[in-house]
């Protein structure tokens, strides 16, 4: 099955306490990307990649890093978690435009509800 | 720049009667626009994408969209509302750089 899958589903952890949230796909896709979903504000880009060693950062970077050492994987680092990170978390997937024809479209994960405290 | 507004951050409707989901769009070029939905405790859903094809997009459960370029409209509809219609739901447009920029939400409650 074609998939987006992220871990863990839930986390609590404290204040500065390096973290890693992993994310995986299978659908041979270049571009993943990470956001952060807060009430009342949508999703927001955290960072991008459009291929493999090539990342860039979205539109809230602060605090966070990735990287994509291998095509299938983007993990999300958060290296000191404070509490304005407490959030929910998806990544996403897709073909880079003008790639993928009908099936162009972005797959996302389930998501990770992070909880710093 | 890109942008999205999402016209009702809520919208109330009687099971078996219309849905209307307000989208408005801002870009300097011809966007991709996508409407997603998100059922409770759940990830994000594509229900339906416009990528300069066909204006009237039909998607998954009845829904379709209407890609207007004189109003900069991508308004969400589905003739009949079903109690399991009831989430949020998002616009989103897609900038040159494939970075999908999301409105606010719509929260659609059904009621019996």
């Amino acid at each position: 099955e074609a998939q987006v899958t992220q871990n863990p589903r839930y986390l609590i952890t404290v204040t500065g306490k390096k973290l890693t949230v992993t994310c995986s796909q299978n659908m041979n896709h270049e571009y993943m990307s990470w956001y952060r979903q807060d009430p009342g504000l949508g999703l927001r880009q955290i960072y991008y990649s459009m291929n493999v060693e090539v990342t860039d950062k979205g539109d809230v970077p602060e605090g966070y890093k990735v990287s994509r050492k291998e095509k299938r994987n983007f993990p999300l680092i958060l290296e000191s978690p404070s509490p304005n990170q407490t959030s929910l978390y998806f990544c996403a997937s897709s073909f880079l435009p003008g790639q993928g024809g009908l099936n162009y479209g972005y797959t996302f994960g389930s998501g990770t509800r992070l909880t710093v405290v | 720049a890109q942008s999205v507004t999402q016209l009702d951050s809520h919208v109330s409707v009687s099971e078996g009667t219309p849905v209307l989901l307000r989208c408005n769009y801002s870009s300097s070029y011809s966007p991709s626009l996508f409407w997603y939905v998100q059922h409770p405790n759940k990830g994000l859903q594509l229900l339906l994408k416009y990528t300069s094809a066909a204006t009237l997009v039909k998607g998954i459960n009845g829904f379709e969209a209407e890609f207007k370029k004189s109003e900069t409209s991508f308004h969400l509809t589905k003739p009949s509302a079903h109690m399991s219609d009831a989430a949020e739901y998002f616009c989103v447009v897609s900038d040159i750089t494939d970075k999908l920029i999301f409105g606010t939400g719509t929260r659609l409650q059904v009621f019996p």
